[in-house]
């Protein structure tokens, strides 16, 4: 299997543009992760989708943040509109959905908005 | 609520030397635990995971953790580091019946010659 394969793996955008990034997790996978990794809160869970469906968008930082997983091989994160404290690396991961079932993660999209 | 506590931002051995790395957990159930590894511009690779039964874990490249729960820790623990361990380690709790992770701040591992 080719892993969870996100795109782009770099994104430069300016402040007040729209920022989509897309994933796609390892088939046979049910449960999909969005996770922000910033040097000052490190890592942190953004939205958690089960079968396609958003279980837990706790973690979504304000309403310029939409995700959606419209079939079980492809998600988005979009932000809209980008601020340059949106700045981060990105991560896409995916896992069978079971209780401690191994999370497998993408390679990130970094993304900068000056 | 749940968290994870890596005490060491850097740590800094000899190749060849031991390695462990610190964890400490706050968590209200049995937890799952896991350690994953980042190299640069990489994404997180996973080392081991602990659900139950026997307290001490293998997983890959050589390295172990043990549970303590008495402690509320689960460190890493590596008898002979390769310079190619240098990376970044984070050790996670899962919560909820979803899996979701909580991650610990991260322990930036560098390796002397």
């Amino acid at each position: 299997d080719a892993g969870v394969i996100q795109s782009p793996r770099h994104e430069v955008t300016e402040m007040g543009q729209e920022v989509t990034l897309r994933c796609k997790p390892i088939s046979g996978h049910n449960s999909l992760f969005w996770y922000r990794q910033t040097m000052m809160r490190g890592l942190e869970l953004l939205i958690y989708f089960n079968n396609n469906v958003p279980i837990d968008d706790s973690g979504m930082p304000e309403d310029r943040f939409s995700a959606k997983m419209p079939n079980a091989s492809f998600s988005t994160l979009k932000i809209q509109p980008s601020e340059p404290r949106d700045s981060a690396v990105y991560f896409c991961a995916s896992s069978f959905g079971g209780a401690g079932d191994t999370q497998y993660f993408g390679p990130g999209t970094r993304l900068t908005v000056l | 609520a749940q968290s994870v506590t890596q005490p060491d931002i850097h740590i800094t051995v000899s190749e060849g030397a031991s390695l462990e790395l610190r964890c400490n957990y706050s968590y209200g159930a049995t937890p799952y635990l896991f350690w994953y590894v980042q190299s640069p511009g990489q994404g997180l690779q996973l080392l081991l995971k602990y659900f139950s039964g026997d307290t001490l874990v293998q997983g890959i490249k050589g390295f172990e953790a043990e549970f303590k729960r008495s402690q509320s820790s689960f460190n890493l623990r590596k008898p002979s580091v390769h310079w190619s361990d240098a990376a970044e380690y984070f050790c996670a709790v899962s919560r909820g019946a979803g899996n979701m992770l909580t991650f610990g701040g991260g322990t930036r591992l560098m390796v002397k010659p």
